[in-house]
């Protein structure tokens, strides 16, 4: 298994709060991702990495930040938490565009109340 | 419409029976990725393909690029293949990320 953790791996919070995921990896992969998934939705991107410093927009991106200031860390921030970002967020990480293969975290279910 | 269309979105089984899961796409594509995920639990590849077959243990998969489908076939199925099964697409449109678009997945529940 691809070592990708995520922390926390449960988080309740409250509407109006900033909330901080991060997403680990071992592996020196160059592309790491942020996925939402939802019932009905299927897995969206959020935001996405290409390198240290380096981020874009997914579809859903909006209310949401992302940094990397480090190969291995890449951080989700819901700047201030809303009900309809309640969700189970997933980490990937990718080792090159050609491969193209997304390996996947653990998730983290948060729930904002 | 979603660019990746799963069917069924939901699939009961008796154990032993041999399960087709299908999804079709409306994009040029690079790859086809088969995902499982159990539940409450994390997601796995389980293949990428961009041509023709691949088979892993009672797994198969298959694709058509020309008229845009896969297949995920499971022979010999058992009540630990249930889980959601997610058809997702690297979508061939030139830039230098892979990002994957996602069907909604298909709930397989096989019986004993």
């Amino acid at each position: 298994d691809a070592g990708i953790t995520q922390s926390p791996r449960h988080k309740v919070t409250e509407t109006g709060t900033p909330v901080t995921l991060r997403c680990h990896q071992t592996e020196n992969h160059r592309y790491m991702y942020w996925y939402r998934q939802d019932p009905g939705h299927g897995l969206r991107l959020i935001h996405y990495s290409y390198g240290v410093k380096d981020t874009d927009k997914g579809e859903v991106s909006d209310g949401y930040s992302v940094s990397r200031s480090k190969t291995e860390d890449f951080l989700l921030t819901l700047e201030s938490a809303t009900s309809s970002q309640t969700s189970v967020y997933f980490c990937a990480i990718s080792g090159t565009s050609v491969s193209h293969e997304q390996y996947f975290g653990p998730g983290t279910r948060l729930t904002v109340t | 419409k979603n660019e990746v269309e799963q069917s069924p979105q939901n699939l009961t089984a008796q154990e032993g029976e041999f399960i087709t899961i299908n999804c079709s796409y409306s994009v040029g594509i690079s790859a086809l990725h088969w995902l499982q995920q159990h539940p409450g639990g994390g997601i796995v590849s389980l293949f990428m393909l961009s041509s023709g077959k691949k088979k892993h243990g009672r797994l198969i998969a298959t694709i058509n690029i020309q008229e845009k489908h896969s297949s995920l076939h499971i022979t010999a199925s058992h009540p630990r293949d249930s889980a959601v099964y997610i058809c997702a697409v690297t979508m061939n449109y030139g830039g230098a990320t892979n990002k994957l678009i996602f069907g909604t997945g298909t709930l397989l529940a096989v019986q004993p």
